[in-house]
């Protein structure tokens, strides 16, 4: 049963444009939801988050939508660069700050490509 | 930022043998850390939750007995890939929770490649 779904496996974008990420959830006790960005070989990296109570959460280049009516989050990168083309991760947690509370549960990633 | 180190960044075995990976805080302390294994093209899945001085978690399909996990300081986890075979090649990830400074972010390490012959 996968709790967090990124139905899309790829998305191409010309440099410059807007790249929307989209992620799906299942799980109503998720409350606080991130987007990892990832390399081949490399550990992922946080590129940012949003708790439940918000609905939008923007940092520089980079903006996340959630909807929770509809268990859906997107990520929004204005404007899309070459340096952006990696696999973007999304992941979601339930309430709690430490211990086994916080363990991710991630979807399958999009790999996103930004074309010169 | 947070930094998680991983040691070996790749190793090759033989079946049988026995592997041990190292996940490190380096600039935090991490009463929680996680492990994951990753299969080309696919998400990372969570293997097991460890805990500074505790037994760790560990998620259902996932055998305690041949991934053994010992956290035993606040900025050191250990998996132990125990007589590994070649399904046991992967991509393994660490990551640490630096605890109520961020709320649920995870700071993962660079991954360790294991190949088993």
């Amino acid at each position: 049963d996968q709790q967090v779904k990124q139905n899309s496996p790829s998305l191409s974008v010309q440099e410059g444009r807007i790249s929307i990420l989209n992620c799906d959830y299942t799980n109503s006790m998720f409350d606080y939801f991130l987007w990892y960005k990832k390399y081949p070989a490399e550990g992922p990296t946080f590129l940012i988050s949003i708790s439940s109570i918000k609905d939008k959460n923007e940092d520089g280049r980079f903006t996340v939508f959630l909807n929770k009516s509809a268990k859906h989050l997107s990520l929004h990168i204005v404007p899309s660069q070459p340096g952006d083309s990696a696999v973007y991760f999304c992941a979601a947690s339930a309430a709690g700050y430490t211990g086994a509370n916080s363990k991710l549960t991630f979807g399958k990633g999009i790999t996103l490509s930004v074309r010169p | 930022g947070a930094v998680v180190s991983q040691h070996p960044s790749w190793v090759i075995c033989k079946s049988g043998t026995s592997v041990k990976i190292e996940c490190r805080s380096l600039d935090f302390q991490a009463t929680t850390m996680f492990w994951y294994r990753q299969f080309p093209k696919q998400s990372l899945m969570l293997m097991a939750t460890s805990n500074e001085g505790s037994k760790a978690t560990y998620e259902q399909g996932v055998e305690k007995d041949k991934f053994l996990i010992n956290h035993a300081s606040l900025t050191l986890s250990t998996l132990t890939v125990t007589s590994a075979h070649p399904e046991d090649s992967s991509f393994y990830i660490c990551s640490a929770n630096p605890g109520l400074r961020t709320y649920n972010e995870q700071f993962f390490g660079p991954g360790t490649r294991l190949t088993v012959l």
